[in-house]
């Protein structure tokens, strides 16, 4: 099993709608999160951080359940621009383990 | 600040042959990590340097590959010999760790084909 787990996709989805991805982690220890937004042939760049408290940042919202051990990404009103691979990064010990990667894909 | 600067941006080579990638981390940071992406196996982190001393090189996958980081300013990745399998995107990474929730720069990465 994969330390961070995140569904590939792709996630095909019109302008304008809502999408939400999801990742797990299993290491317990992990003690921040992050979600990075890499696009085709591109290296991956900090989107977001995640905070217990949830946290947003104008059409994304990223929140964590820690009993679940989960972490969730909704965005709001897509653009073709949000079209790229969403990257769950699960930071213990000083040490970042990323998912596999989400990829969406926004059709006009 | 120019970023993380990584070079080559393409590598291509006979397998055999000896591979050197290069990276200069953002000024001021004091950990840069080796990471390899492949379809199959995502972002896999290779090996870990802080204050230019390796931390965490668990991740490299057999000797073939050797990392040095001599000063603050530099460091290589070195497959000697190289394989087919090895063929992959090479990002360096940066981060200047003050505790819980450091965040990483990737250099623009260096597309690795070993025919």
């Amino acid at each position: 099993r994969k330390e961070v787990e995140q569904d590939p996709g792709p996630f095909n989805v019109p302008e304008g709608a809502t999408v939400a991805f999801n990742c797990t982690y299993s290491n317990s220890a992990s003690q921040s999160f992050f979600w990075y937004r890499q696009d085709c042939r591109k290296e991956p760049k900090l989107l977001m951080s995640v905070y217990s408290s949830g946290n947003e940042d104008g059409r994304f919202t990223a929140q964590l359940n820690r009993a679940s051990q989960y972490i969730s990404l909704l965005i709001r009103d897509s653009k073709l621009s949000d079209s790229a691979t969403y990257l769950c990064v699960a930071e213990a010990g000083n040490m970042l383990t990323f998912g596999g990667g989400t990829r969406l894909m926004v059709k006009p | 600040d120019a970023g993380v600067i990584q070079s080559p941006r393409h590598e291509v080579t006979e397998m055999g042959q000896e591979v050197t990638l290069r990276c200069k981390p953002i000024s001021g940071h004091n950990s840069l990590f080796w990471y390899r992406q492949t379809m199959m196996r995502g972002l896999e982190l290779l090996i870990y340097f802080n204050n230019n001393v390796p931390i965490d090189d668990s991740g490299m996958p057999e000797d073939r590959f050797s990392a040095k980081m001599p000063n603050a300013s530099f460091s290589t990745l070195k497959i000697q010999p190289s394989e087919p399998r090895d063929s992959a995107v090479y990002f360096c990474a940066s981060s200047f760790i003050s505790g819980v929730g450091e965040k990483l720069f990737f250099g623009s990465g260096t597309q690795l084909s070993v025919l």
